[in-house]
């Protein structure tokens, strides 16, 4: 069965804390992404990848980083530079047009909601 | 600035037909995106549109005018599983989803 995983489903952050949230997926997808989302706000971009071992910052990086060393995973690590964590965090894959090199449907995994003690 | 405008928040009847209405400024248009996400949980693909006109698929229908920068979302024979929020994103010119904020539709029997 073909889709995305993340883990853990909740995970909770102390002060001064570094986190990493998982995402992995078996689609083949070349393009990964992670979004947070808070109430009342659209899904916010943190950081994208279009191919193994390169990324790119979205509108709120800081605070977050990423790796990208085999196409199936592209975790994301929550540091303590981040100051208010708490948020339900997406990870999301597409393929990417071959012609076009343009990102097509995004398809989401479950989330991964952050909380801190 | 690049903005996406939803309502809030919906309600319906079971078995009756609703629009969610989007409305966009973006600096460029590569393409119109709804999903559905349910409570915690993620968002599901619905339709995507990039010319005028409208995409049918089942209950649901999506119709997009460019040159009014508007798009709406078409729920006929609505079902108690219909209740979500209805997310509305756009492909700007760089290629980046701007995404809206969602419309929580809650559907009464």
């Amino acid at each position: 069965d073909g889709g995305i995983t993340q883990s853990p489903k909740y995970l909770f952050r102390k002060e001064g804390q570094n986190v990493t949230l998982s995402c992995e997926q078996n689609l083949n997808h070349d393009a990964m992404y992670w979004y947070r989302q808070d109430p009342g706000q659209g899904l916010r971009l943190i950081y994208y990848s279009q191919i193994v071992n390169d990324f790119q910052k979205g509108d709120i990086a800081e605070g977050y980083s990423v790796s990208r060393e085999k196409k199936e995973s592209f975790p994301l690590t929550v540091t303590s530079a981040q100051k208010n964590p708490t948020a339900f965090y997406l990870c999301a894959s597409s393929t990417v047009g071959e012609a076009s090199g343009i990102q097509e449907t995004q398809y989401f995994g479950p989330g991964t909601r952050l909380l801190v003690l | 600035g690049q903005n996406i405008d939803q309502p809030t928040e919906m309600t319906a009847t079971e078995g009756a037909i609703v629009q969610i209405n989007c409305t966009y400024q973006t600096s460029g248009f590569n393409g119109l995106f709804w999903y559905q996400q349910h409570a915690g949980e993620a968002p599901t693909f619905l339709s995507y549109n990039v010319l005028d006109g409208l995409e049918e698929k089942g209950r649901f229908s999506s119709v997009l005018s460019r040159s009014k920068g508007y798009s709406y979302l078409l729920l006929k024979e609505l079902q108690m599983k219909d209740s979500a929020s209805y997310l509305c994103a756009v492909m700007d010119s760089n290629y980046q989803l701007i995404w809206g904020a969602g419309t929580k539709l809650i559907i009464k029997p």
